[in-house]
């Protein structure tokens, strides 16, 4: 079955604690992106790649870093989170990246919900 | 950076009424794309709209793209209550390869 699978899928830890957010997608999609989404500010892109080791910056990026060594792996990492990175993260993949006039559909994992405490 | 503005934040309504969301820019959009996200669920695509005054029709749903490709709307014939959800559009962002979404509107749908 074609999917984008995240895990965890609930995540509750402290301040300045290390996690990681992992991303996989078995469709052979190009790009893939992280999102995280709250109430009344909808769906923010973090971070994006285009490609393998080809990553850029999306919206709201502080705090966040991403990676893309395989092509079907990109986990989304923060390295000291705080309280204000409690969201709910989505990681989605499409075929190929955005182009100038077209855009590829996403597919959407089942999301990832955060609390830092 | 691109902003995509969209209207209303929530509506609730009769099973059996129509319902419209509204998504505007203030610059013109090369593509707009549609997500519909069940409470719990994660979002997913609806439809892509390319071309000036596009329309294109999905059941009860139908779909329109403005003239200045500035806007879109999205129509629900005969709501449903599996119609209930929040609907997004997308659009490109100010960045070389982002996309931008709007806020949503959440449709609540009382049988």
């Amino acid at each position: 079955e074609a999917q984008v699978t995240q895990n965890p899928r609930y995540l509750i830890t402290v301040t300045g604690k290390k996690l990681t957010v992992t991303c996989s997608q078995n469709m052979n999609h190009e790009y893939m992106s992280w999102y995280r989404q709250d109430p009344g500010l909808g769906l923010r892109q973090i971070y994006y790649s285009m490609n393998v080791e080809v990553t850029d910056k999306g919206d709201v990026p502080e705090g966040y870093k991403v990676s893309r060594k395989e092509k079907r792996n990109f986990p989304l990492i923060l390295e000291s989170p705080s309280p204000n990175q409690t969201s709910l993260y989505f990681c989605a993949s499409s075929l190929s990246w955005i182009r100038t006039g077209w855009a590829y559909e996403q597919y959407f994992g089942p999301g990832t919900r955060l609390t830092v405490t | 950076g691109q902003q995509v503005m969209q209207i209303p934040q929530y509506q609730h309504v009769q099973e059996g009424e129509d319902f419209t969301t509204y998504c505007n820019s203030s610059t013109t959009l090369s593509n707009i794309q549609w997500y519909k996200q069940r409470p719990g669920g994660h979002p997913v695509f609806l439809i892509q709209l390319v071309k000036s005054g596009e329309v294109k029709k999905q059941k009860r749903l139908t779909f329109q793209f403005g003239e200045a490709k500035k806007n879109s709307s999205l129509h629900i014939t005969a709501t449903q209550t599996t119609d209930v959800g929040t609907y997004f559009c997308a659009g490109p962002g100010s960045g070389y390869s982002t996309l931008t979404f709007g806020k949503g509107t959440m449709l609540l749908v009382s049988p």
